[in-house]
Formats: structure tokens, sequence, C-alpha cells
């Protein structure tokens, strides 16, 4: 299966800062990558699909403007928290995976916005 | 809407001893199941998936599942389980071209 790199694994900044995640499929080319959220002890919920070379694809009530995600190659997507607060704290996942075929994931990055 | 749920919210097991973790399934059509582990602060671990055929899936780290159309379920098992088996285990379901998680469930797996 896709090996994925996600880097960073933690973060921690002040708020109102904005934050860079980046996702690499390491031997798959993934046109399409998942960009995750998991609260503590709660399951992950979809935030977006990163379409490479176009616009992503954001969930109902995930705002487009706060979470900037940029697919601009077929190896690399990255999610960016727009002036980050504390309700932002969360880790972050990210998947790669073609169709009806299971997805392969990031290791996550722990976000923690002080 | 397809959607997947999984009962406990924990399991408890010796070590040594059979494990089920549960999950149930509502989906329009054929569904395509997984079963993913989550260690603590890591991504989600691919164990095993079904697509078609064969309702006895076998998969990585001896981990089992059965898919059973009737009852709609599609349970995780292993015969003997490990310590090294605790960890939170995530059943899905694959919609269009995303997967649904189930909320999960917390495998705690006594010496």
């Amino acid at each position: 299966g896709a090996v994925v790199s996600q880097h960073p694994s933690r973060v921690i900044c002040k708020s109102g800062t904005s934050v860079k995640i980046e996702c690499r499929s390491l031997d798959f080319q993934a046109t399409t990558m998942f960009w995750y959220r998991q609260f503590p002890k709660q399951s992950l919920m979809l935030m977006a699909t990163s379409n490479e070379g176009s616009k992503a694809t954001y969930e109902q009530g995930v705002e487009k403007d706060k979470f900037l995600i940029n697919h601009a190659s077929l190896t690399l997507s990255t999610l960016t928290v727009t002036s980050a607060h504390p309700e932002d704290s969360s880790f972050y996942i990210c998947g790669v995976g073609g169709p009806n075929q299971p997805q392969h994931f990031g290791d996550g990055t722990r976000l923690s916005i002080l | 809407a397809q959607s997947v749920a999984q009962p406990e919210d924990q399991v408890n097991v010796a070590e040594g001893n059979p494990l089920t973790v549960k999950c149930t399934y509502s989906v329009s059509g054929n569904p395509y199941l997984f079963w993913y582990v989550q260690y603590p602060n890591r991504g989600l671990q691919f164990l095993l998936k079904y697509i078609t055929g064969d309702n006895l899936v076998k998969g990585s780290y001896g981990f089992e599942a059965e898919f059973n159309k009737s009852q709609t379920s599609f349970h995780l098992k292993k015969p003997s389980a490990l310590v090294s088996d605790s960890a939170l285990y995530f059943c899905a379901v694959h919609n269009t071209d995303k997967l649904i998680f189930g909320t999960g469930t917390r495998l705690q797996v006594f010496p």
C-alpha cells in the first residue's frame, strides 16, 4: 500500500498563527488526498478532499477560508490552518487512496494552539 | 445515507482469549467495508477489507472479520488476543469516494 508521510507531527503555537501541515505520498501518485480531523476520544471526521490541480472539496460545515488546502502535485497536499485559535486544536490526519481501495494514512499532526 | 455503527466504546479481554469488536453497517448497494487500527498519537493502519467474495476476510496481525449480509454486520475477531493488540479500532464503509468511519472501539487486552 501507499506510504504516507505527514509533517510536522506536533505543533504548538500562539493564537493567531497560521500553521501548514504537509502530506506526502511517497510511493503512490495521488490525484486525491483526504484531510481528517480527530477530536479526543472521537472518530475521524472528513474535512475535505484534496484534488490535484483543482480546488478541494470541503465537507459541510468546514470553513474553506480557515482551512486552506493546496494539492499542487501528485505527491503533495498541504493543509494550512489560518489564524489558528484554541478551538482549532486537534489531531489532523491525511489519507491517500483510490476508489474502493484502503486508504493509507499519515501519522497525524497534533496541533495545540495556546 | 451510508453509515457504520460500533456499539461498544470499549472492549476488555484477557490475553490469550478470543476477542470480538462489533460493527454494523447501513448501505445502499454492495458494501465496501474496512477495519483500521490506531495506536496512540498515530494515524490509522489498514487491517482488512471486504469488497466481494468470501465472507470471512483475513487481515494483518492475525485479525479476521466476518461479513454477514443478513445481519448487516462486519465484526472484527481474533482467536487469541495479545496485550499489544490494545488500541483503538475503527470500522469504515466506503461511500462513493469517501470513507465513513464508526465512532471507534477501544480494545484493552489485560495480561
